[in-house]
C-alpha cells in the first residue's frame, strides 16, 4: 500500500517570503501522480498543482512550484511571494496510474501566513 | 459551471442511529467519490462509484455504503453510528479520463454523540 508523509504540522512564513512544504511517499508503483491540495477553512479542497510520475520537469503554476525527487520519493512545494490568503492546511496527495481516483493524503501541514 | 455541492453541512446524530450524506456532482462529471476526514487528519478513501457501481473500496466497513444515480449524483449511508464516526465527509466527483481531477465539495460535518 502507499503511503504519504509530511513531517512538518505547522509552518509560517511572513508575507512576500518564500516556503518549502515537504512531503515523502512510498510506493512500489512506476505510474503515479502526486498532489497538493490546499484546505482553507471554508473546509474546500483545492488543487494547487499536479505532478505526473513520468515527467522529469518539475511542475510550476504561478507561484507555486514542485521539486519532484522521484528516486527519493520526495515531493516538496514552494510557495514564493506569499500572500495572506496562502494561509490553509496543504496536503500532499497520492494517486495510481490507473483509472482508480483514489487519493492517498498525508496529514497535512498548517501554513500561517505573518503580516 | 456548477460545482460540487454537499448537504446537509451540519448534522448531529447518536450513536446507533443511521445517516445519508448527499452530494450533487459537477456537470459533465461521471465518477464520485467519498473520503472521511477526522479532526487534524488528511482524508481517508472510503469508496468510488462509477455509472452506478461501487469500482473502488478503501478500508472501511460495509455499514458504510453508497449509491450513484443516473444524473451522478450520490450519497452516502452509514448505519450504526459509532462515536469515531464523528468526521467531515467529503465528496469529490470527477471524469473517468486520465487527467480524472477530482473537484471537492465542502463537505458535511457529521458529529456522533
Amino acid at each position: 500500500a502507499q503511503t504519504v508523509t509530511q513531517s512538518q504540522p505547522e509552518m509560517s512564513v511572513q508575507e512576500a517570503e518564500t516556503v518549502t512544504l515537504s512531503c515523502t511517499y512510498d510506493t512500489s508503483e512506476s505510474d503515479y501522480y502526486l498532489f497538493w491540495y490546499k484546505q482553507p477553512p471554508s473546509r474546500q479542497m483545492i488543487l494547487v498543482i499536479r505532478q505526473e510520475a513520468y515527467k522529469q520537469q518539475n511542475a510550476t503554476e504561478n507561484r507555486f512550484s514542485v521539486n519532484f525527487q522521484k528516486a527519493a520519493k520526495s515531493f516538496s512545494l514552494k510557495i514564493s511571494d506569499s500572500q495572506l490568503g496562502d494561509a490553509a492546511m496543504y496536503f500532499c496527495a497520492y494517486r495510481s496510474g490507473g483509472s482508480a481516483r483514489q487519493l492517498t493524503f498525508g496529514s497535512g501541514t498548517q501554513l500561517t501566513v505573518l503580516p | 459551471e456548477t460545482g460540487v455541492t454537499q448537504s446537509p453541512t451540519h448534522l448531529i446524530k447518536t450513536r446507533g442511529q443511521q445517516v445519508t450524506l448527499r452530494c450533487s456532482s459537477q456537470s459533465g462529471h461521471n465518477t464520485v467519490s467519498w473520503y472521511q476526514q477526522a479532526l487534524g487528519q488528511g482524508p481517508q478513501f472510503i469508496f468510488q462509484y462509477y455509472r452506478e457501481e461501487e469500482n473502488g473500496r478503501g478500508n472501511f466497513p460495509p455499514r458504510f455504503s453508497g449509491l450513484q444515480f443516473p444524473n451522478y449524483s450520490s450519497e452516502l449511508n452509514v448505519n450504526a453510528l459509532e462515536l469515531d464516526d464523528s468526521a467531515l465527509y467529503l465528496c469529490a466527483s470527477s471524469r473517468l479520463d486520465l487527467t480524472g481531477e477530482l473537484f471537492f465539495g465542502e463537505g458535511s460535518r457529521l458529529t456522533v454523540l
